[in-house]
């Protein structure tokens, strides 16, 4: 059965402090990971996709990283902000017929 | 907004009446997807179209749950005989690219949901 595992399952960090969140999967074969953020009450929206040949994408402040031959990924967020705080799901899809396979997410607060 | 729009954004019902929630994806996204989420745990999908052919219906919990989208905009899931274990964050997402069985690389863009709560 195809797997996402996120660890950990909630951070709380100081403003301006960096984190690093985890996402561990077993979906075979692999297309493409995604990080999606999705704050409280909102739908998740998109921060970065990684295909299997890429190992590195940024978006602001926020850059994931991703080792195909382990099936892990990481999420890292560089000086934090209040906004910050959020739901952080992974989100892997494997190629040909299957659909995407979401994580249970990382709660991750920002305090001032 | 542009954005993907659900409705209502909260239903309150009580066991056994059907409830019918409503999507309407952003204009021109030819994929609809229908997700339930837990609350503390990532979207559960439940179904796909890509216009309106529904392509994949097999996170359906049973048959009580159903799914159409006539005209290849508007979407509606339809809960029949709810019951307790149906409350939950039901979430609609669409994409401008075609969903080949999964999202490939396609983003899919969520709307904010319908918090359904059956008494």
């Amino acid at each position: 059965k195809n797997q996402v595992e996120q660890s950990p399952q909630s951070l709380i960090i100081l403003e301006g402090k960096n984190c690093t969140l985890q996402c561990n999967y077993t979906v075979s074969p692999f297309s493409n990971l995604r990080w999606y953020k999705q704050d409280t009450g909102r739908g998740p929206v998109s921060l970065t996709i990684m295909t299997f040949s890429e190992n590195t994408k940024s978006n602001g402040r926020y850059t994931a990283t991703l080792d195909a031959d382990t099936k892990q990924s990481s999420l890292h967020i560089t000086a934090s902000q209040l906004s910050d705080s959020a739901s952080y799901i992974c989100v892997v899809s494997p190629t040909g017929a299957g659909k995407s396979t979401f994580g249970d997410g990382t709660t991750l607060t920002v305090k001032p | 907004g542009a954005g993907v729009s659900q409705s209502p954004r909260y239903k309150v019902t009580k066991r056994g009446q059907d409830v019918a929630l409503r999507c309407d994806p952003i204009s021109g996204h030819v994929s609809l997807y229908w997700y339930r989420q837990a609350l503390g745990q990532g979207p559960e999908f439940l179904t796909y179209f890509n216009y309106e052919a529904q392509q994949d219906k097999s996170g359906l919990p049973n048959d009580r749950f159903s799914a159409e989208r006539p005209e290849g905009s508007i979407s509606t899931l339809t809960i029949q005989r709810t019951e307790q274990r149906d409350s939950a964050m039901y979430r609609c997402a669409s994409s401008r690219l075609l969903g080949l069985a999964g999202d490939s690389y396609n983003e899919q863009f969520f709307g904010p949901g319908t918090r359904l709560t059956v008494l």
